[in-house]
């Protein structure tokens, strides 16, 4: 079954620190891909997605994410982060059919100031 | 711009019930798509309604269904409720097309207790 995996459950880090949430999919060709973000108490929320084109992408807030093909990866990246950015981080990756997103099991992102 | 809409908010039911949830879609999005996150088990998908009529299912018992309404609202229907269902709905909605052509846009959650 097609699946996705994310390394980190909890990671924990000091204000100003570079975050990497890695990232990975378990099946070739072409692919969609998502990084969501769900804050304390908030909805589920799209930090940035790949459909195609340039594979360093782009988001919300600092975060950039960057598809590597070969490693069947997507991880998420910020140089510095903020107290503000203690949320659950979730990968998700459309099925090879269309017709599902496939979530990871997501990531704790816990900040200290 | 409104977002997606879930009803209600908390719902506590016991085992063997039925529990009803609801979702209104962003306006102008047609498809709308369920998932359950239960604790320690990220979200999974569980159905997808596109222009009334269900494109895709998950993994999950047949107890577990719902429709499409002509204003694209959508209801989930889970019968005969057991203590694992205990877990937070998510509601999505997306323009027609699909989650390998749309970005999916998700609600707030109906928390749904079984005691």
């Amino acid at each position: 079954a097609q699946s996705v995996s994310q390394h980190n459950h909890h990671v924990i880090l000091s204000e100003a620190a570079s975050l990497e949430l890695g990232c990975n999919y378990s099946y070739g060709g072409t692919v969609n891909l998502f990084w969501y973000v769900q804050y304390p108490g908030q909805h589920l929320q799209l930090l940035l997605k790949y459909f195609s084109g340039d594979p360093l992408v782009k988001g919300i807030k600092g975060f950039e994410a960057e598809f590597i093909k070969s490693k069947f990866s997507f991880n998420l990246r910020k140089p510095s982060v903020q107290w503000s950015d203690t949320a659950e981080y979730f990968c998700a990756v459309v099925n090879q059919a269309g017709t599902a997103l496939i979530f990871g099991k997501g990531t704790t992102l816990s900040v200290s100031s | 711009e409104a977002g997606v809409t879930q009803s209600p908010t908390h719902l506590i039911k016991t085992r063997g019930q039925q529990a009803t949830l609801r979702c209104s879609p962003i306006s102008g999005h047609t498809s709308v798509y369920w998932y359950q996150q239960a604790l320690g088990l990220g979200l999974q998908f569980l159905l997808w309604y596109d222009e009334g009529e269900e494109r895709n299912r998950g993994n999950f018992p047949p107890r577990f269904s719902g429709r499409q309404f002509p204003n694209y609202s959508s209801e989930l229907n889970v019968n005969a409720l057991e203590l694992e269902d205990s877990a937070l709905y998510l509601c999505a909605s997306s323009a027609s097309g699909g989650p390998s052509t749309d970005t999916q846009y998700f609600g707030p959650g109906t928390r749904l207790t079984v005691l």
